[in-house]
């Protein structure tokens, strides 16, 4: 099967750091870019960054520029989003999504939750 | 930033019947526009790309228009499967700064 598996996920103190891990399958994940979007609970989407197929062009949200950082190992089949400096608006389930070639997402994982509470 | 406006919030349309969604730009994407849907619990999923044209798999009934500034998701005969919430994104902006709708929640009348 075609999918995307995110992990990493949990409950952390504001301040604190945590790495989240996208597992492709079924794929060859070094063909796509690749994104991470995230959801507040109840709330919409929000895209958070995009990472080309090399690495060579990376983006971010404004509102996250210096305390997230998104990579991939394409020998590994695998994405990340390394973030740091935690805040309470953080909080939210983040999905991994695969670019489709036209910078829609036509393959999403099923989302980790990231919880950051005192 | 483009800030993506879908109307209305909440749309109330019984089976069968037609659905109307709109998603309003702040600035021209030309048709650089995709609709998801969003089920309780579970990941977005891609309807829609090029403001018109159906994702894999997506049924017939879904359909897609609009450029530039303004945009329609319409379900001709809506089914049981299709009340979720819907989102439209653009993915105009260079360097990319994707923006979603807040959402427009379908639910059975």
């Amino acid at each position: 099967d075609v999918q995307l598996v995110e992990s990493g996920g949990g409950l952390v103190k504001p301040g604190q750091s945590l790495r989240l891990s996208c597992a492709a399958s079924g794929f060859t994940l070094k063909t796509y870019s690749m994104n991470w979007v995230r959801q507040a609970p109840g709330k919409g989407l929000e895209w958070v960054s995009s990472i080309s197929t090399s690495s060579s062009a990376i983006f971010y949200a404004e509102s996250l520029k210096g305390r997230f950082t998104i990579s991939r190992d394409n020998a590994k089949n695998s994405l990340y989003l390394q973030m740091s400096s935690l805040r309470a608006d953080d909080t939210a389930v983040y999905y991994c999504a695969r670019d489709r070639g036209d910078s829609s997402l036509d393959l999403w994982g099923q989302g980790t939750l990231v919880t950051v509470s005192s | 930033e483009i800030v993506m406006t879908q109307s209305p919030a909440t749309l109330s349309v019984s089976p069968g019947e037609r659905a109307t969604l709109s998603c309003r730009a702040s600035q021209s994407v030309s048709t650089n526009l995709a609709w998801y849907q969003q089920k309780p619990g579970q990941a977005p999923r891609l309807l829609m790309y090029s403001a018109s044209i159906r994702a894999t798999g997506i049924p017939p009934r879904f359909s897609g228009s609009g450029s530039g500034t303004e945009f329609t998701l319409t379900i001709s005969s809506l089914q049981s499967e299709d009340f979720a919430v819907y989102y439209c994104q653009q993915y105009d902006t260079w360097p990319p700064a994707y923006t979603f709708g807040q959402g427009t929640k379908l639910e059975i009348k």
